[in-house]
């Protein structure tokens, strides 16, 4: 079965420094998102993006964060000049289309800690 | 808007027994709802879905929930517990035009052998 990857699994940097995460999501779906979960909290929805723009963010999503497809298969979330809070597991999904009852395939995400 | 409510933070079961998650939402017509399982290290897996239809609904791994309108519930249930059951369980509401759905706080699956 098609699956999301996420990479890297763990990223560990320094406050302040910039950090992309990356995502290859399903090759065939159209919709991207980006979630994080703060440990001990719930999935908190960031951004989706379809046709090589933002369709929809939160109130979270803010200039620090920008996302980006930079080729056919890479979807990716740039955190500018980190703080300790945005230490959290960021999950990449993936769907077919972007309507409520399309469920969105997520990634394994990845473990940023901001030291 | 809508939300979701886990009361449960953790339950604990002996492998073999019955199992039961509780959820609620919060919306004023007829959510999409969903169930999905976290395993340690992994990403979120989609167990379950309803969208319409039969309130009974069958997903993956010996998994069903049932949509209760009157009681604003999708609760998900599993006859038999397995060790590998053991994971966190989110409960997840779409609605209206976004597409975007809301997350539950999670449930923290322990199985006792």
């Amino acid at each position: 079965e098609p699956e999301v990857t996420q990479t890297p699994s763990h990223q560990v940097t320094q406050m302040g420094q910039e950090v992309i995460l990356r995502c290859v999501p399903i090759s065939n779906h159209l919709y991207f998102y980006w979630y994080r979960q703060i440990l001990g909290q719930k999935v908190e929805f960031l951004v989706s993006f379809y046709n090589n723009e933002i369709s929809e963010k939160s109130e979270i999503f803010d200039d620090q964060f920008s996302v980006e497809r930079p080729d056919g298969s890479n979807f990716t979330l740039k955190i500018r000049s980190t703080k300790l809070e945005d230490s959290a597991m960021y999950f990449c999904a993936s769907s077919e289309r972007g309507t409520p009852y399309q469920p969105q395939h997520f990634g394994d995400g990845t473990r940023l800690s901001i030291l | 808007a809508q939300s979701v409510t886990q009361p449960d933070i953790h339950i604990t079961v002996s492998e073999g027994a019955s199992l039961e998650l509780r959820c609620n939402y919060s919306y004023g017509a007829t959510p999409y709802l969903f169930w999905y399982v976290q395993s340690p290290g992994q990403g979120l897996q989609l167990l379950l879905k309803y969208f319409s239809g039969d309130t009974l609904v069958q997903g993956i791994k010996g998994f069903e929930a049932e949509f209760k309108r009157s009681q604003s519930s999708f609760n998900l249930r599993k006859p038999s517990v397995h060790w590998s059951d053991a994971a966190e369980y989110f409960c997840a509401v779409g609605a209206g035009g976004s597409y975007i759905p809301t997350f539950g706080r999670g449930t923290s699956l322990i199985v006792h052998p």
